[in-house]
């Protein structure tokens, strides 16, 4: 079955980086892009990005260019997100979610579990 | 970028009874070479990822129960639940993907009255 499996919870402090990491099993892992969606607690969803794993080419939400990395390594089937220079309102549930990757705009159709970030000092 | 806009933001509703919630997006999303509406619906349950329910606006994914089901083309969009169960307390979310970024509504979150 489908399992997108996140790495855990991370504490970190202003100005510093974090790395989510996303591992897919069940599918064909360069067939789908993987987005990046963040939800601060109690909020709404909002969207970071995505990547192709196919290719490795990445769009990044205008809020978050030059802070956002996106990367993956297809050889373990993980995709990877890289906040830097942290701020306190980046304190959130970081989610992957998988879109098929077929012509045109497709549906999200299964997330990971999340991990929580939280950004203090 | 398309603003997605839910209400009501909370409701209450008695155990099988029906539930009705509408989004409203600030252009439309149906796109007209394939008469397709790009818009889903997404259930959250609490400490859980959001789940899909709906995509292109009215297909139900396989193993949503058919108490649900999405309606509307355009900007305006509603999600269903004909008869409310108490495992469908939770917030659910439209999320359109006509183009990027892609946009959530602000959730509505269903509770049994």
């Amino acid at each position: 079955q489908v399992q997108l499996v996140q790495s855990g919870a991370e504490v970190k402090k202003p100005g510093a980086s974090v790395k989510v990491s996303c591992k897919a099993s069940g599918y064909t892992f360069t067939a789908y892009y993987m987005h990046w969606v963040r939800q601060a607690p109690g909020q709404g969803l909002e969207w970071m990005g995505w990547i192709n794993p196919n290719s490795g080419g990445s769009n990044y939400a205008q809020k978050f260019q030059g802070r956002v990395t996106m990367t993956r390594d297809t050889s373990i089937s993980t995709a990877y997100m890289e906040l830097s220079r942290l701020r306190s309102d980046d304190t959130a549930v970081y989610y992957c979610a998988r879109v098929p990757l077929r012509r045109g705009y497709n549906p999200i159709d299964y997330w990971g579990q999340g991990t929580l970030v939280t950004v203090s000092s | 970028d398309i603003v997605m806009t839910q209400s009501p933001d909370s409701l209450a509703v008695s155990l099988g009874e029906r539930a009705t919630i509408n989004c409203k997006s600030s252009q439309s999303v149906l796109y007209s070479s394939n008469n397709k509406n790009y818009l889903t619906w997404f259930q959250q349950k609490p400490g859980q990822p959001p789940k899909l329910l709906i995509y292109w606006a009215s297909t139900r994914e396989s193993g949503v129960p058919d108490r649900f089901s999405g309606s509307g083309s355009g900007t305006d969009f509603t999600l269903t639940i004909s008869s409310l169960q108490a495992e469908d307390v939770a917030v659910y979310y439209c999320q359109q993907y006509y183009n990027i970024p892609l946009t959530f509504g602000g959730g509505t979150k269903v509770e049994i009255k």
